[in-house]
């Protein structure tokens, strides 16, 4: 059972500059969720993604926009960066089966550098 | 909506000490309990869960954490600690419904650090 890999692990931009972020969920899983993870704060939700489609949405401006794709793999895409983007991108998936909580997997992070 | 409240930012203690990492939830439903642990430049696992049924709840490597509703805690506690312990540690919190697809949405506390010194 293969976890859950992102990439790259790290990467470094400028502002406005627009970045993706890629996520393979672990096998078996069919929804992916991503976190921000700023310096010294909890992860942050940004959005989920089931069967394609956004269904949860956390505080982030439309910048921040995503991806899954039929295999269950995942991007995350933000445009114009700015300085604040810096920050860890966790990756997370889970399995969905109508019941009960989703316990998430998640991978070891994007650390996105804004200079 | 939910939130979660880790009072200790830093929590320094020596080698086989007990400790108590503490965690507090407000929300207006039915909740999950997490705690995640992250290690240096790593991603987050899982160490526990509260998801119905016996309030304590252990893992693997000798953490345990109780779910009190009365005083909405989840406090993590270790009775003995190793050096290897010595992370940041995360508390969580999502509601207990059944959306379609979701249900997912982890609301994290600001984490504890986990100091284990010799």
């Amino acid at each position: 059972e293969t976890g859950v890999t992102q990439s790259p692990t790290h990467l470094i931009k400028t502002r406005g500059q627009q970045v993706t972020l890629r996520c393979s969920s672990q096998s078996g899983h069919n929804t992916v969720s991503w976190y921000q993870q700023a310096l010294g704060q909890g992860p942050q939700f940004i959005f989920q993604y089931y069967r394609e489609e956004e269904n949860g949405r956390g505080n982030f401006p439309p910048r921040f926009s995503g991806l899954q794709f039929p295999n269950y793999s995942s991007e995350l895409n933000v445009n114009a960066l700015e300085l604040d983007d810096s920050a860890l991108y966790l990756c997370a998936s889970s399995l969905f089966t109508g019941s009960g909580a989703n316990v998430l997997t998640f991978g070891a992070g994007s650390r996105l550098t804004v200079l | 909506a939910q939130s979660v409240t880790q009072l200790d930012s830093q929590v320094p203690v020596f080698e086989e000490a007990p400790v108590e990492l503490r965690c507090n939830y407000s929300s207006s439903v039915s909740v999950y309990l997490f705690w995640y642990v992250q290690y240096p430049n790593q991603g987050l696992q899982l160490l526990l869960k509260y998801l119905s049924g016996s309030t304590l709840v252990e893992s693997i490597n000798g953490f345990e954490a109780e779910f009190n509703k009365s005083q909405t805690s989840f406090h993590l506690r270790k009775p003995s600690v190793h050096i290897s312990d010595t992370a940041e540690y995360f508390c969580a919190v999502t509601r207990n419904s059944a959306v379609t697809g979701g249900g997912n949405k982890l609301t994290f506390g600001t984490g504890t650090q986990l100091k284990v010194e010799l």
